[in-house]
């Protein structure tokens, strides 16, 4: 079946603007999760959604960063204000449900910021 | 939180080469996954594996969960296997991530 899709892939903006990334994760999981990986930092966890609990957003890096889901499937991490050290690959990840389930990637945003 | 070191940071090999990377964790995990990350970025699933021994063609993986270390062996290597090796794991949900292994294999 399909896997983890993930739009645009690529974006360019520029400092200050707000940007919106979106994640398809796989049909029926009902894990989500968010990662990011950059030079300086390597990949790092951001958020992630299991069913219609609240969200672990203890990864986020600042109040400019948020993410929803809706209707338990797609999801939108949003940055508001962007900084140039926000660009990254930003990935998005989805599993049968967290903690002891094998994680499947999707193929990243990469998020320039001018 | 848990800190996960992977060794050797590089390793060039020759091709049909064996070798052996590393993975250890800080506290323990119940959640252990290897990852193949691809010239154009994707990661690559390898095994999950949060104890035993797995096996999948040139490639194997052992976790000794007690231990909190696993090991990824890649046997016979081919050009195609270059890239960054990551093993990722944790017990909250998310995965913490090593800073990987890159991998050259010379023709």
């Amino acid at each position: 079946g399909a896997g983890v899709s993930q739009s645009p892939s690529n974006k360019v903006t520029e400092k200050g603007k707000d940007v919106e990334l979106r994640c398809d994760p796989i049909s029926g999981h009902t894990a989500l999760y968010w990662y990011r990986q950059s030079l300086g930092q390597g990949l790092e966890f951001l958020i992630y959604f299991q069913g219609n609990s609240a969200p672990d957003k203890s990864g986020l890096p600042s109040d400019r960063f948020s993410a929803e889901r809706t209707g338990g499937s797609v999801s939108t991490l949003t940055i508001q204000r962007t900084q140039q050290e926000d660009s990254a690959v930003y990935l998005c990840a989805s599993s049968t449900r967290t903690g002891r389930e094998e994680q499947f990637f999707g193929p990243g945003t990469r998020l320039t910021v001018l | 939180g848990i800190q996960v070191e992977q060794s050797p940071p590089d390793l060039i090999l020759q091709e049909g080469a064996n070798s052996t990377l590393r993975c250890n964790f800080s506290d323990s995990v119940n959640n252990l996954q290897w990852f193949h990350q691809n010239p154009w970025g994707q990661l690559i699933n390898l095994f999950y594996i949060p104890s035993g021994t797995k096996q999948n063609g040139r490639l194997s993986a052992t976790t000794v969960a007690t231990e909190r270390y696993s090991l990824l062996y890649i046997s016979s290597s081919q050009t195609t296997d270059s890239g960054v090796y990551f093993c990722a794991g944790g017990s909250q949900g998310n995965l913490i991530f090593g800073k990987g292994t890159k991998l050259s294999v010379k023709p």
